[in-house]
């Protein structure tokens, strides 16, 4: 079936330094696309969606990029901090069904 | 404001017995889901519900049955527990103009099938 992955399992980072997180999809018909972030022993937390008809938009910090061409997503994170550390998960909606790719854990180094 | 609440964090059982997970939230969201997180995966949606007295199958719904009888709570039952169903279990929900976007997670529910 479709489905969303990533390309990195693991990314390490510099504090200060800027992190890019990749995601491929395969789903076409996607309506919007999410990023969620999730610390060590809790729940996802929202950090940003992008529309299907959008190619880029930015949050505090963040921003999320669209190439509709070669079915990718990333997430842009400027200026990380420690507390950016965490799995961070791509997923793809259609309607009321959300697909989660696999996660990248995102380790900053001080 | 307490967001989801997801009821037991921690349960274990044996292979055979039945529970149900409760999880309610407070913030009038029509749409709400359950999840489950296996070890180092994303996570896979087993059912998902609309609003009350509407619900849907996701992905992974074998062996797990929800009800909607009211906005606040989605309770997910195991009819008869299997070791697969080792897992995170979380809840979520959103404003159902987002659809399923931008979803509220609960801490979730760790259980353990011997």
């Amino acid at each position: 079936g479709e489905s969303v992955g990533l390309h990195l399992p693991t990314l390490s980072v510099q504090e200060g330094d800027n992190s890019i997180i990749n995601c491929a999809y395969s789903n076409s018909a996607s309506d919007y696309f999410i990023w969620y972030k999730q610390e060590s022993g809790k729940g996802p937390q929202f950090i940003i969606d992008i529309r299907s008809n959008m190619d880029k938009r930015q949050g505090q910090r963040v921003t999320v990029l669209l190439n509709k061409t070669v079915k990718h997503l990333s997430l842009q994170i400027a200026a990380t901090q420690p507390g950016d550390s965490a799995v961070y998960f791509c997923a793809e909606g259609r309607s009321n069904m959300l697909t989660f790719g696999g996660g990248t854990r995102l380790m900053v180094k001080p | 404001n307490a967001g989801v609440t997801q009821t037991p964090k921690f349960q274990v059982l044996k292979t055979g017995q039945s529970m149900t997970l409760q999880c309610a939230q407070d913030m009038n969201h029509e749409y709400m889901s359950w999840y489950r997180q296996d070890p180092g995966m994303g996570l896979r949606l087993i059912h998902y519900s609309v609003g009350a007295g509407i619900t849907d199958q996701g992905e992974v719904p074998n062996g797990y049955n929800v009800s909607r009888s009211t906005t606040e709570d989605f309770p997910l039952r195991l009819l008869s527990a299997a070791p697969s169903q080792t897992s995170v279990y979380f809840c979520a929900s959103s404003y159902r103009s987002k659809g399923a976007g931008e979803l509220f997670f609960g801490e979730g529910s760790r259980l353990t099938v011997l």
